[in-house]
């Protein structure tokens, strides 16, 4: 099956540092990746579209300075969060879709890593 | 407006018996994908089922299957034979062909009691 690996699945660390956080599809390509953050007993909040060779698209409200992306290879792609503060504290997730035009690709489901709870004290 | 709604905050079933977990939609493209996921307390996403818009039959993945009514815009879960393990939130989501982006539904809370 298609399988994400995010890693690390628990930061926690203190204001002022940096998060890097890895997501790898490893038995599939990914063109597109996605990454989320959600807020407990909420839904999915899309943060930004990484798509592998290109900048990511930012969804409205998310800083790209706070929040760097890197897709740098078709299984890779990081998010860091730099100068994090206790607000930047939550749940992030990442995702994976299979390569692929959209219209032919749209059964495709997205394939989720294991998420990564941060802590910023 | 929003394109998933998903009315059930939390929903309660008996151990053994069958539960339905509403989704609407809202969409003018004539082609779109409809998928369910459900999250653990964990937090990992685990896909469950899929369903096309030009598919004629109802999707089914063992106790899951999709009530899909094109007319109503709905795309509801239907779990069989409830299990424990089935307490989870459960996500709707809709893909649309013109770009890759996934619309996510505000998450239903499925307490399973033994």
């Amino acid at each position: 099956g298609a399988v994400v690996s995010q890693h690390p699945s628990r930061v926690i660390c203190k204001s002022g540092t940096s998060v890097k956080i890895e997501c790898r599809s490893l038995d599939f390509q990914a063109t597109t990746m996605f990454w989320y953050r959600q807020f407990p007993k909420q839904s999915l909040m899309l943060m930004a579209t990484s798509n592998e060779g290109s900048k990511a698209t930012y969804e409205q409200g998310v800083e790209k300075d706070k929040f760097l992306i890197n897709h740098a290879s078709l299984t890779l792609s990081t998010l860091t969060v730099t100068s994090a503060h206790p607000e930047d504290s939550s749940f992030y997730i990442c995702s994976a879709l299979k390569g692929g035009a959209p219209r032919l690709a749209g059964n495709q489901p997205q394939h989720f890593g294991d998420g990564t709870r941060l802590s910023i004290l | 407006a929003q394109k998933i709604t998903q009315t059930q905050p939390g929903m309660f079933v008996q151990e053994k018996e069958a539960v339905t977990l509403d989704c609407t939609y809202d969409t003018s493209d004539q082609s779109y994908g409809l998928f369910w996921y459900k999250q653990p307390s964990s937090g990992e996403m685990i896909f469950l089922i899929y369903q096309g818009s030009y598919d004629e039959q109802n999707a089914t993945e063992g106790r899951y299957s999709l009530n899909f009514q094109k007319a109503r815009k709905s795309a509801n879960l239907v779990i069989s034979a409830s299990q424990l393990g089935d307490s989870a939130m459960y996500f709707c989501a809709m893909r649309e062909p013109t770009g890759n982006q996934f619309y996510f539904g505000t998450g239903t809370s499925l307490t399973v009691i033994p």
